[in-house]
């Protein structure tokens, strides 16, 4: 069946350091939709980016990430953390054949150190 | 825009009891979920319902009813509660399936359990 792997399960880097958060997956199905989502201490998920379009980077509050389907990976990137990006992050898959569910990775909890 | 209320905000319940959790959406959304959190767990789906009266399992349904009543809302049923049981109950829901819709998910505030 379809899987997301994020290798990561606690990510701790210094504010002003650049952020990769790794995402891949795994489905038998050739028209994946990628999504990150966010989620802050007391609060619910919430869409931060998502891509089904090969190579094309997508871009939102100084995060971005490119779906490369050649090697299944979604990568959540931004250029220098601050300590507001402090979250746990899921990345999760879904697939444009029918299937109504998303399947999400088991999420990265990236703290930012002042 | 829309919003998902999902009430109530904090239950707390007695080891054996049976707990409803009540998820209400204005999105005019088709499909709905039910998820569990627990403390490094990620998000484990419980239920999800394509439209009104449709119910389908997820990975985790065994110990949980759901129901459908109308479009907007859903409601869950933890049919035992567990001793010392603690989670965040996370309703979602997302578009219909159609050209266009990347199906991502809304997700309300969340249901707090605590079992004594």
């Amino acid at each position: 069946g379809d899987s997301v792997t994020q290798t990561e399960g606690l990510v701790t880097l210094t504010e002003g350091l650049p952020v990769m958060l790794n995402c891949t997956y795994q489905t038998i199905y050739s028209n994946p939709f990628l999504f990150w989502y966010v989620q802050h201490l007391n609060e619910s998920p919430r869409l931060l980016l998502k891509s089904f379009t090969d190579n094309k980077r997508t871009e939102h509050q100084g995060f971005h990430a490119t779906l490369h389907k050649s090697s299944s990976s979604f990568h959540l990137q931004k250029s220098s953390a601050q300590l507001s990006d402090s979250a746990l992050y899921y990345c999760a898959l879904s697939d444009r054949s029918g299937s109504w569910q998303l399947i999400f990775g088991s999420g990265t909890q990236l703290t930012v150190m002042p | 825009g829309g919003i998902i209320t999902q009430t109530p905000k904090f239950l707390i319940g007695q080891e054996g009891q049976k707990l409803t959790l009540k998820c209400q959406q204005n999105f005019n959304h088709d499909t709905m979920y039910w998820y569990r959190q627990d403390s490094g767990k990620g998000l484990r789906l419980i239920y999800y319902s394509i439209t009104e009266n449709d119910l389908q399992k997820g990975d985790l349904s065994e110990g949980y009813d759901a129901s459908r009543e109308k479009k907007s809302s859903f409601s869950l049923t933890v049919t035992s509660a567990q001793k010392n049981e603690m989670a965040v109950f996370l309703c979602a829901s997302s578009k219909p399936r159609d050209w266009g819709s990347s199906y991502e998910q809304y997700f309300g505030p969340g249901t707090r359990l605590t079992v004594l």
